[in-house]
């Protein structure tokens, strides 16, 4: 199965920009895709693609990368933004979730 | 409003069996594949399955594959999940997803499935 890496935990104050990274064992071409998970609900999809923002996901996220490099950037941080952001590639069979990266506001 | 709504939760023996059920509203139900996804306590996501529009592909983890079973009724805009055999690693929160192309863009609010003795 493709392996999906990512930070742990990062902590950053309002108004800043922050970048999470995913990395993959393999390549996974632009099959990457981002969820953001607040304490308690569900999952919800932000990026699909690697770079395509999701109706209605404010325009502060974006996403980049391919192969086995990606990136999510908030650029600026908003205090709603705490919050645990997994990826997912699609790519490769089966689909894989990497383990998310905890994001706290200072 | 698109929604989903999983129910059939709760807490079983292992061995024993329990069927999931989500309703959906807000979209037409028989234009989309769905997927189950399921979260163990303070763990990542994990797919489980997922089954094309009319049903008649299904496909499966290959830890749950010959236990559970994903089906629907698109009369009912209702998906399904029968687990059978269940473990302990079976315990998490399962969700129920709209899936396009791997990925799942729609999510339900989940519901918990405890296997214990």
């Amino acid at each position: 199965d493709t392996v999906l890496t990512q930070s742990p935990a990062l902590a950053v104050s309002p108004g800043e920009r922050v970048t999470i990274s995913c990395r993959a064992s393999e390549s996974v071409s632009t099959g990457m895709h981002w969820y953001q998970q607040k304490p308690g609900q569900q999952p919800k999809l932000l990026i699909y693609g690697a770079s395509n923002l999701e109706s209605g996901v404010p325009a502060r996220f974006s996403g980049s990368g391919s192969g086995t490099d990606f990136t999510l950037t908030i650029d600026p941080v908003e205090a709603d933004d705490t919050a645990t952001y997994f990826c997912q590639q699609s790519w490769n069979d089966p689909n894989t979730f990497g383990a998310g990266t905890k994001l706290e506001l200072k | 409003e698109v929604q989903l709504v999983e129910s059939g939760g709760g807490l079983v023996q292992p061995g024993r069996s329990l069927k999931l059920s989500c309703a959906a509203s807000g979209f037409t139900f028989s234009n989309y594949y769905m997927a189950w996804v399921r979260q163990a306590p303070t763990k990542g996501l994990e797919w489980v399955a997922y089954i094309s529009t009319g049903g008649g592909s299904t496909y499966y983890r290959d830890s749950v594959k010959g236990r559970f079973t994903i089906s629907r009724d698109n009369a009912k805009s209702t998906l399904y999940l029968q687990m059978d055999s269940l473990r302990s690693e079976d315990t998490a929160t399962y969700y129920c997803t709209t899936e396009r192309e791997g990925i799942h863009s729609t999510w339900g609010q989940g519901v918990m499935v405890t296997v214990s003795s």
